[in-house]
């Protein structure tokens, strides 16, 4: 069974950056492929960007490039996701969760594992 | 990149009720499109994937259709644990995304 435990809450002023992780257990890290996806308060789901740790690339959605870092530590299951020059605006919670693969013929995708949310303030 | 829309936004339904909700794709997307739920306070979860194929553990009353640009989420007979927030997502961009999420539609007690 995959889980995925985020780290705790932050409150973080205006101009700073917070690193959030994600840590797995259960499943081969190395072959996952995380992303991260934010919720502001009373908002939908938006995609930020994502990393195959056996690849070490990580791909980011076109509004977050220059802020947002994604990595992974293969050694300690734990991917991580950087945000920096945080303004009010990010206030949300931040989830990491585990894009993976049915292939039939085709192959399709999904998010099927999800961490617990990270709260992540950001307020003068 | 593609973007999606849902409708209706939000819905009042009483519990039995089948319901219906419709995700639209900017351009084809083939069948790569994912519906997830959401309760309050917690992370998604993925109902179905491919458009139509049921995750493993979810009831057999949602069920999902649909390719190209418009979909489907069916709840055949509203439960008292299905109120919630309902998202399609679209992953049509593997493996670089971005992996855009529909804006929601919320199911509320009549």
């Amino acid at each position: 069974q995959v889980q995925l435990v985020q780290s705790g809450a932050e409150v973080k002023k205006p101009g700073s950056s917070v690193k959030v992780s994600c840590k797995a257990s259960g499943g081969t890290f190395s072959s996952y492929a995380i992303s991260w996806v934010r919720q502001a308060p009373g908002q939908g789901l938006e995609w930020m960007g994502g990393i195959i740790p056996i690849f070490g690339t990580a791909n980011y959605a076109q509004k977050f490039q220059g802020r947002v870092t994604i990595t992974a530590d293969e050694s300690t299951s734990t991917a991580y996701m950087e945000l920096s020059s945080l303004r009010s605006e990010d206030t949300a919670v931040y989830y990491c969760a585990r894009l993976e693969a049915y292939c039939g013929g085709d192959c399709y995708y999904y998010f099927d594992y999800w961490g617990q949310g990270t709260l992540v303030t950001v307020s003068s | 990149d593609i973007q999606l829309t849902q409708s209706p936004s939000f819905l009042s339904a009483s519990v039995g009720d089948r319901v219906t909700i419709t995700c639209r794709a900017s351009q084809g997307i083939s069948s790569y499109l994912a519906w997830y739920q959401q309760k309050p306070g917690k992370a998604p979860k993925l109902l179905i994937y491919a458009a139509s194929t049921l995750q493993s553990g979810v009831p057999s009353r949602f069920s999902g259709s649909g390719s190209g640009t418009e979909f489907t989420l069916t709840i055949s007979s509203l439960q008292p644990e299905d109120f919630a927030t309902y998202y399609c997502q679209q992953l049509n961009s593997y493996p670089r995304g971005p992996f855009t999420f529909g804006p929601g539609t919320k199911v509320d007690i009549k």
